[in-house]
């Protein structure tokens, strides 16, 4: 079956800008993640949603970056008044419930000009 | 609070040989241990997790790793390496039962010599 699919795969912007992030996960997977890895770096948590809701985003760096999933299945990460510290590859996981394998997408590469 | 530590961010070996790749970990409670394989520019493939059951598990690809908790080590071995296992080597641990978040080591970049 289809895996975790992000889009897009790589985003250029300028400072200042704002940027969105889309993650689709596995169908029927109710736990979704996300997370940040900068070069030569392991990636970092930065939310978890259960369902609809936002179960635990105490890796957000900022109040720039929130998430939503609205529906309980595509999710995206918005990023406010980018800066060059957040270039990164965002990775976004899923599973079937939060205690399983979690599935990971082939992640965004975003630069931040 | 958990961490993991992967000790050398660079493991070099010759087609053929053994690979070790080491991990230690620091959790309060029992973890679950995962081991990730990242190839260029493609996302994080799991390699194989350790639950709590048999502390020797194995997983894909012709790799094991051992669950050792007086050592509190997770280390990823294969007898012989290929030249398709060449990328980087994540170690991560979870929280009681594998719930929520992954926290990640730093990564191993494995180079396989011919």
């Amino acid at each position: 079956g289809a895996g975790v699919s992000q889009t897009p795969s790589n985003k250029v912007t300028e400072k200042g800008k704002y940027v969105e992030l889309r993650c689709d996960p596995i169908s029927g997977h109710t736990a979704l993640y996300w997370y940040r890895q900068s070069l030569g770096q392991g990636p970092e948590f930065l939310i978890y949603f259960q369902g609809t809701g936002a179960a635990d985003d105490s890796g957000l760096p900022n109040d720039r970056f929130f998430a939503v999933r609205p529906e309980g299945s595509v999710s995206t990460l918005k990023i406010q008044r980018t800066e060059r510290g957040d270039s990164a590859v965002y990775l976004c996981a899923s599973s079937s419930d939060p205690t399983d394998t979690q599935y990971f997408g082939p992640g965004t590469r975003l630069t931040v000009l | 609070a958990q961490s993991v530590t992967q000790l050398g961010s660079h493991v070099s070996v010759s087609e053929g040989a053994l690979v070790l790749l080491r991990c230690n970990y620091s959790s309060s409670v029992p973890p679950y241990l995962f081991w990730y394989v990242q190839y260029p520019n493609q996302g994080l493939q799991l390699l194989l997790k350790y639950t709590s059951a048999a502390t020797l598990v194995k997983g894909i690809n012709g790799f094991e790793a051992e669950f050792k908790k007086s050592e509190t080590s997770f280390h990823l071995t294969k007898p012989s390496a290929h030249m398709s296992d060449a990328a980087e080597y994540f170690c991560a641990v979870s929280g009681p039962q594998g719930a929520q978040k992954l926290v990640f080591g730093q990564g191993t970049r494995l180079t396989i010599n011919p």
